[in-house]
């Protein structure tokens, strides 16, 4: 069946740092790929998505791009910020249009900025 | 608009008790998606849920679980007899539409002692 892989957190780097989370990706046909964030006290909200190959998702300075050929869907953004410490979902939907009953989630990343 | 509203965040049961987990969704949302976290583990999806109806109950176990959507009042995610091995964290979402971006809440985290 469909399965997210993420890296192990946590992940601490200082303010200003780049960052990269990997992200790969085991699933049938092709699905829409997600990265989903969830701060602090809240709920997951999706901070980006791509429905296709090479389709490249951003938002909030973070990006990743959808790569059929490594399968992977890596999160990167230049320069972090401490309000950028939370915990990051990849994600998957095998189903069109990424309805969340079709969500297959990796295990998240807790990712901590020190200033 | 609130976002998705799980109540409570913490609940403690003893095993044999029952758990009684409650999400009211969006305004305007009349469609409800459970996950659970296991410890280690990623999300996994249990079922998805319209108004009055369950559409999509494959990732719920087929003993003690069950939940409901009524027309009016919030989702409910019941677990009868619970187990150490239900202690998870469970999380509801809900969307306007089959197709469309999910809004997830907090989490319950459930605890069997």
């Amino acid at each position: 069946g469909d399965s997210v892989t993420q890296m192990e957190g946590p992940v601490t780097l200082s303010e200003e740092a780049f960052l990269t989370i990997n992200c790969t990706y085991t699933a049938t046909g092709y699905p829409s790929l997600f990265w989903y964030v969830q701060y602090p006290g809240e709920g997951l909200q999706l901070l980006l998505k791509a429905t296709k190959a090479d389709d490249k998702g951003s938002n909030k300075g973070f990006e990743a791009t959808y790569r059929k050929e490594t399968t992977s869907f890596h999160l990167e953004k230049g320069s972090v910020q401490v309000s950028d410490s939370a915990v990051y979902f990849c994600a998957l939907s095998g189903r069109s249009g990424g309805g969340a009953d079709g969500l297959t989630f990796g295990k998240g990343t807790h990712l901590i900025i020190q200033p | 608009n609130a976002g998705v509203m799980q109540n409570p965040r913490h609940l403690v049961r003893r095993r044999g008790q029952e758990a009684r987990l409650r999400c009211s969704p969006m305004k305007g949302h009349s469609h409800v998606y459970w996950y659970r976290q296991l410890p280690e583990e990623g999300l996994k999806f249990m079922v998805y849920l319209q108004k009055e109806n369950i559409i999509d109950e494959s990732g719920m176990p087929k003993e003690r679980f069950s939940a409901e959507f009524p027309k009016e009042g919030p989702s409910i995610l019941r677990i009868q007899q619970v187990v150490r091995g239900d202690s998870a964290a469970y999380f509801c979402a809900s969307s306007p539409g089959e197709f469309t971006e999910a809004f997830f809440g907090q989490g319950t985290r459930l605890t069997v002692v």
